[in-house]
């Protein structure tokens, strides 16, 4: 399955909001109802981190000026009152089906 | 807190195997419905999955690598392993280990990543 990103880049003023785009080549529905559409944060020298999984569900100690959403083959990740700490690449990834793939990843910028 | 640590050579010859380890502390490797996974990115690059030892108990892997590499699981010393056989200059990357939950926590975990460059 093949993960597309768009933007690629995204400069944002702090305190205003950013939107990340990600479609699949085929729909991330499993056999099992669920859709394992992932959202991760790597910040510059750092591991990735996971921030959004099943589309929309944010993981432990995420601030909630993250969100996700989407269906199918479209997911958003939206961060609100985007605040400093924010800046790296984001990556959507999905686990519906092996082998797991990643988007080519949004660089997100402070302007 | 689970936390994951990769060790293992920084520098491998082209052609020779690469052989990496990823040591699980704050928690049992063989704590149910966890999947252990082994991923890399090459230098100003994005992310690459490269295989997963699945809580069924089958392993996947990347079908770009999987001629060429082997994931095991050590539950005695809570560590698993990773082997990429006959590795080249593409091969250069940062390698990860990264855990996965009950299917949907995917790649929760991180180890802090391990830079491997292989020399001609």
């Amino acid at each position: 399955i093949v993960m597309t990103q768009t933007p690629l880049s995204s400069p944002v003023t702090l305190g205003q909001s950013a939107s990340i785009s990600c479609r699949s080549s085929e729909s991330l529905v499993h056999t099992d109802g669920n859709t394992y559409l992932s959202w991760l944060l790597q910040r510059p020298g750092q591991p990735p981190r996971l921030l959004i999984y099943k589309i929309s569900n944010r993981f432990s100690g995420v601030p909630d000026r993250f969100s996700g959403s989407g269906a199918g083959t479209d997911f958003t990740l939206k961060i609100s009152r985007v605040e400093a700490e924010d800046v790296g690449v984001y990556y959507c990834t999905q686990a519906t089906q092996f082998p797991y793939t990643f988007g080519q990843g949004t660089k997100l910028e402070i302007k | 807190q689970l936390q994951l640590q990769e060790s293992g050579p920084g520098l491998v010859k082209s052609s020779e195997t690469l052989s990496l380890t990823c040591t699980v502390s704050g928690g049992s490797i063989s704590r149910s419905g966890s999947d252990w996974g082994w991923l890399r990115q090459p230098p100003g690059e994005g992310l690459e999955w490269i295989g997963t030892f699945h809580n069924t108990g089958n392993t996947y892997y990347n079908p770009s690598l999987e001629s060429r590499v082997s994931i095991s699981v050590d539950s005695s010393k809570n560590q698993f392993s990773l082997k990429l056989y006959s590795v080249t200059a593409t091969d250069t990357a940062v390698y990860y280990c990264a855990r996965t939950y009950g299917d949907y926590l995917h790649l929760e975990y991180w180890g802090q990543g391990i830079q491997v460059t292989v020399s001609s």
